[in-house]
């Protein structure tokens, strides 16, 4: 069964970091999707992703994070310079095709931890 | 905005009890509605979901839910609990028709004592 993958499944930063979380959506997909859960607290939706381009994004989503869909294949999350507050895990979500756009199907997750 | 609550934060159970974790909505028209699942350490996994129709909708795992208009709820049954049901359980919803983003509830963890 086709399945969203995330790498690495855990990382830890220093503060002032920088990483980028990488996600391979299933291979027909067409929107892609970052949520974020900290730790004990509800899964948030941070931005949505179609078309090469981000369709919608939470206040959560600032200046500090962007998305890019590199090749073919790739979704990634950037955080430019983490802070405590970003340590949380992240979920890589995909949906699709066409017609069938509702139905989100998760990643397992990147556990990011800053120090 | 839409909004979804689940108002029992922690559920215990005995195994083969039954099972019915409450999920309301507040949302302009009726969204569609989904249930994950969460095991610790784990991803989000898909139980079942509803976009129109038949109003008891099932899922995966012996899990169903009923939709309830007029309660705006879509509450996730199981009629006998397994020890392996023990996880974080999610309702969900998104606007209808569209690609938008799941607004999730808070989250009921469910224990399940032998």
């Amino acid at each position: 069964e086709p399945e969203v993958t995330q790498t690495p499944s855990h990382q830890v930063t220093q503060m002032g970091q920088e990483v980028i979380l990488r996600c391979v959506p299933i291979s027909n997909h067409l929107y892609f999707y970052w949520y974020r859960q900290i730790l004990g607290q509800k899964v948030e939706f941070l931005v949505s992703f179609y078309n090469n381009e981000i369709s919608e994004k939470s206040e959560i989503f600032d200046d500090q994070f962007s998305v890019e869909r590199p090749d073919g294949s790739n979704f990634t999350l950037k955080i430019r310079s983490t802070k405590l507050e970003d340590s949380a895990m992240y979920f890589c979500a995909s949906s699709g095709p066409r017609g069938r756009a509702t139905e989100a199907f998760f990643g397992q997750g990147t556990r990011l931890t800053v120090v | 905005a839409q909004s979804v609550t689940q108002p029992d934060i922690h559920i215990t159970v005995s195994e083969g009890a039954s099972l019915e974790l409450r999920c309301n909505y507040s949302y302009g028209a009726t969204p569609y509605l989904f249930w994950y699942v969460q095991s610790p350490g784990q991803g989000l996994q898909l139980l079942l979901k509803y976009f129109s129709g038949d109003t008891l909708v099932q899922g995966i795992k012996g899990f169903e839910a009923e939709f309830k208009r007029s309660q705006s709820s879509f509450n996730l049954r199981k009629p006998s609990v397994h020890w392996s049901d023990a996880a974080e359980y999610f309702c969900a919803v998104v606007r209808t028709g569209t690609a938008s983003k799941l607004t999730f509830g808070t989250g009921t963890r469910l224990q399940v004592t032998l």
